[in-house]
């Protein structure tokens, strides 16, 4: 199976930072990696596919970019609305796997 | 828009069975794939399994291959997971979520529904 590892695991950042987290897959997985957010007690939410698209109604701070193994989510002025954990997962082979989150919260 | 509702949650003793549903509306659900993820107690995202839009193709996880079935009913909208031989290490929130296009990544997600296995 195809792992993957996200850095950092958590962070702390302020209102109007830019954040940037990392995905890496144990192999190449071409651009399937989708990134969801996550607040606590909700569903998650999905923000990007194919590494660097945009789900509708995603704000344009948000942002994705990587291929085959080495992926990353910016987000750019963080908004209070931000604040939650984040998982990247790969599609490109079965079975399908996320990485283990990075919690943001505020500093 | 986009709704799916997950019902069939509840407790269930360590070998015993459960059939989760998810009722799907506001899209034309015989057009797309269909995933079940799951979330253990203060744990990270699981991909559990996918089905195609026609019910053809499926695919699970390592940890449940052999014991769950991912199933759907075009007729009635609906996408269900049934669980047999359910260990404590599958309690956790279920979720139903609705492919982007066809077999790849999700787009929509249901609220969950609790699945608790205990004795």
């Amino acid at each position: 199976d195809i792992q993957m590892t996200q850095s950092p695991s958590s962070l702390s950042a302020s209102v109007g930072d830019s954040v940037t987290i990392t995905c890496r897959a144990s192999q190449g997985i071409s651009n399937s990696l989708a990134w969801f957010q996550q607040k606590p007690g909700k569903a998650p939410k999905s923000l990007i596919y194919s590494a660097s698209s945009l789900q509708s109604g995603v704000p344009s701070r948000f942002s994705g970019s990587g291929s085959g193994t080495d992926f990353s989510l910016t987000i750019s002025g963080l908004q209070p609305e931000d604040f939650a954990t984040y998982y990247c997962q790969q599609y490109n082979i079965y079975p399908f796997t996320f990485g283990p989150g990075t919690k943001v919260d505020i500093k | 828009q986009v709704h799916l509702v997950e019902s069939g949650g509840g407790v269930a003793q360590p070998g015993r069975s459960l059939r989760l549903s998810c009722a799907g509306s506001g899209f034309i659900f015989s057009i797309y794939g269909m995933h079940w993820v799951r979330q253990a107690p203060g744990k990270g995202l699981e991909w559990v399994a996918i089905i195609s839009f026609d019910g053809s193709e499926k695919y699970y996880a390592d940890s449940v291959k052999g014991r769950f079935i991912i199933s759907r009913d075009n007729s009635k909208n609906t996408l269900y997971l049934q669980m047999n031989r359910l260990r404590a290490e599958d309690t956790a929130v279920y979720y139903c979520a609705k492919d982007l296009v066809r077999m790849g990544t999700v787009d929509y997600w249901g609220q969950g529904t609790l699945v608790t296995v205990s004795s």
